[in-house]
């Protein structure tokens, strides 16, 4: 299965903080992409890193990648209050994406 | 930026009948996608289409359920008579297919719900 398994399940900071999140897949892959999810809303696309890459910076979020150990990272810096959702990792070798349970984040102000 | 809408936000709907989600993807996209999110289920992969034919469905996705592109601009996901276990939020996604390694771009997502 593609389907990635995201770690922590919840995650509880304060504003300001940062927040790891971490996934790991088992199958070989030619990216993975972070999802965010607000409660009620669609997915939003966050961040893509291909299979070659190592790691990738977009604003506030790092995202790293070790295809030898089938993990990733995301990394949220200097967290706010708006940040508060679930995010998902979706390990992708075709265009199919298949989601798992996600992290839910909760970022107090 | 260029969205993915869909319409409606909310549908409710007897047990047996009918129901057309309506989907406007991204308007260069190639590739376009059904997903459902049971309530607080993880988000499912139902079927993806490219070239105007399916080109992948999960088990999800039985003989109730179709897809069509009618236009140039649609993309819509039909259950033919719906039973209380398809209520959820359905979303659709588009992808850029001219060139590899490209996110999908989802919409907000209709909520649908049997009676």
């Amino acid at each position: 299965s593609q389907q990635g398994e995201e770690d922590p399940q919840a995650l509880s900071i304060q504003e300001g903080e940062n927040a790891t999140m971490n996934c790991s897949y088992k199958t070989s892959i030619n990216n993975l992409q972070w999802y965010r999810q607000n409660s009620g809303r669609g997915l939003v696309h966050l961040i893509l890193i291909r299979s070659n890459e190592r790691e990738k910076h977009s604003g506030r979020l790092r995202v790293t990648l070790d295809t030898s150990k089938k993990s990733s990272s995301l990394l949220i810096t200097a967290s706010r209050a708006a940040d508060t959702a679930s995010y998902f990792c979706a390990p992708a070798r075709y265009s199919t994406l298949t989601f798992g349970k996600g992290t839910m984040l909760l970022v107090s102000p | 930026e260029p969205e993915v809408t869909q319409t409606p936000s909310h549908q409710v709907t007897q047990m047996g009948q009918e129901v057309i989600l309506r989907c406007v993807p991204i308007s260069n996209h190639l590739y376009f996608y059904w997903y459902r999110q049971i309530l607080g289920q993880k988000v499912e992969f139902l079927v993806s289409f490219y070239n105007n034919e399916i080109s992948e469905k999960s088990e999800i996705f039985d003989d109730q359920f179709s897809v069509e592109r009618p236009d140039g601009s649609n993309f819509t996901l039909k259950i033919r008579s719906t039973k209380l276990e398809d209520s959820a939020m359905y979303f659709c996604a588009s992808r850029d297919g001219q060139l590899s390694n490209q996110p999908q771009h989802f919409g907000d997502g209709t909520r649908l719900s049997i009676l």
